[in-house]
């Protein structure tokens, strides 16, 4: 099945920095690699996704790259700010059944 | 608010006990996903359902079973409950599986067995 792999595990950041997140998948038939965020205690929330015909997708602050050929995508967080700081976790859809997550990164933005 | 709808919001038990978590889907979708976060750990994928049938299965203990039901619910039995069962349990749920409709989360169920 897929394998996921999230580095780093803790990121601390000032702010207006960039954060990148990096992450690799061992099932090259994956095809959707969506980011959430998720905040202490919270559910985890969809922030930036990108589909394997995309190489690269952009929303404001955060972006995200896909490497198919080495089977690795990142998220770019620029400009960060406080309210950045949470656990971001990468995931990929395995073979069209469910999102198989990476571990996490927490991310900590200090002003 | 994702929608997606949880119960209970806490639940605490003691060991050997057998619990069960509800999950109502968002309006309209059929695939429900079942997972368990662990203190530090991350989203562990349990298992799978769309449109009442098992789809997929994950790293889900024999102690533990799901179903989904005709009116798209699921639930989640946790039975001869450990200290290690201790977590918060997420519902998710997607129009339907595979396609990379975004899956979307409910607030979860913290189990804590003592």
């Amino acid at each position: 099945g897929e394998n996921v792999e999230q580095h780093p595990s803790t990121l601390s950041v000032q702010e207006g920095d960039s954060a990148v997140i990096k992450c690799t998948y061992s099932d090259s038939a994956s095809n959707y690699f969506p980011w959430y965020k998720q905040e202490l205690g919270k559910r985890p929330q969809l922030i930036i996704d990108i589909r394997s015909n995309v190489g690269e997708k952009k929303d404001q602050r955060i972006a995200v790259t896909l490497n198919k050929t080495a089977k690795h995508f990142s998220l770019h967080i620029t400009e960060t700010q406080p309210e950045d700081s949470a656990v971001y976790f990468c995931a990929a859809l395995q073979a069209g059944t469910a999102l198989i997550f990476g571990k996490g990164t927490t991310l900590s933005v200090s002003s | 608010d994702s929608g997606v709808t949880q119960t209970p919001k806490h639940l605490i038990t003691a060991t050997g006990q057998r619990v069960t978590l509800r999950c109502s889907p968002r309006s309209g979708d059929l695939s429900v996903y079942w997972y368990q976060q662990s203190l530090d750990q991350g989203l562990q994928f349990l298992i799978q359902y769309y449109n009442g049938e098992e789809r997929a299965k994950g790293n889900i203990l024999e102690r533990f079973s799901a179903q989904q039901f005709p009116d798209l619910h699921s639930e989640l039995n946790l039975s001869s409950l450990e200290l290690g069962d201790s977590a918060l349990y997420f519902c998710a749920s997607s129009v339907v599986p595979g396609s990379g409709n975004t899956i979307y989360f409910g607030e979860g169920s913290w189990l804590t067995v003592v």
